[in-house]
């Protein structure tokens, strides 16, 4: 079956623009995660969705940050006014259900985000 | 708060050979999962393996196994017959139970295979 899939895969902006990263999670999966690895470091997390609620969103560097599901489909990273800290892959995940023994994460290729 | 610890930042080991990773983390939980991703340079995280605390067994996938010490607080992964596909990162992950459900990660391992 179809994996995570993430989009786009690139994206270059400007310092202060705004951008909409897309995940698509694997069909059935009800919890989604948000992680983000910058170069030559390990996965931190942002957030994570069970259904369209996000019972943590401990991670989110900031209120420029902000991420929202529909149902348990797509969701949408979305990252205001960014800045060049905020270059780096933005990984999606999805599982069964979040917590317990079904939530295993499945990872999407993610999406490389430079800001200039 | 969970940490995970890889003290191994590049590893490497001749082809059809068998290498050691190693992990350590730290928590006050005693239910808890523990996995071995690996990411290639098309930066795909690809789950290699997993274990759950309760589970005295040690988890095998095929030429991948680990050592689990849950006293230890320890996690190592067993490549056996290396090969150049094994070519990665590998990052170990640690998994609370409900209520902690994110993937605290370690650093990683370089891992690089000589033919």
């Amino acid at each position: 079956g179809a994996g995570v899939s993430q989009s786009p895969s690139n994206k270059v902006t400007e310092k202060g623009k705004d951008v909409e990263l897309r995940c698509d999670p694997i069909s059935g999966h009800t919890a989604l995660y948000w992680y983000r690895q910058r170069l030559g470091q390990g996965l931190e997390f942002l957030i994570y969705f069970q259904g369209n609620s996000a019972p943590d969103k401990s991670g989110l560097p900031s209120d420029r940050f902000s991420a929202e599901r529909t149902g348990e489909s797509v969701s949408t990273l979305t990252i205001q006014r960014t800045q060049q800290e905020d270059s780096a892959v933005y990984l999606c995940a999805s599982s069964l259900k979040a917590g317990g023994p079904t939530d295993t994460q499945y990872f999407g290729p993610g999406t490389r985000l430079t800001v200039l | 708060a969970q940490t995970v610890t890889q003290s191994q930042p590049e590893m490497s080991v001749q082809e059809a050979e068998t290498v050691t990773l190693s992990c350590t983390y730290d928590t006050s939980e005693s239910d808890y999962y523990l996995f071995w991703y690996k990411q290639p340079p098309s930066r795909q995280m690809i789950l290699v393996i997993r274990q759950e605390a309760y589970k005295q067994q040690n988890a095998t996938e095929n030429r991948f196994s680990v050592n689990f010490q849950k006293a230890a607080k320890s996690f190592s992964l067993k490549i056996s017959d290396s090969q150049l596909g094994d070519a990665a990162m590998y990052f170990c992950a640690y998994r609370g139970n409900f209520g902690n459900e994110k993937l605290t990660f370690g650093t990683g391992t370089r891992l690089t295979i000589i033919p």
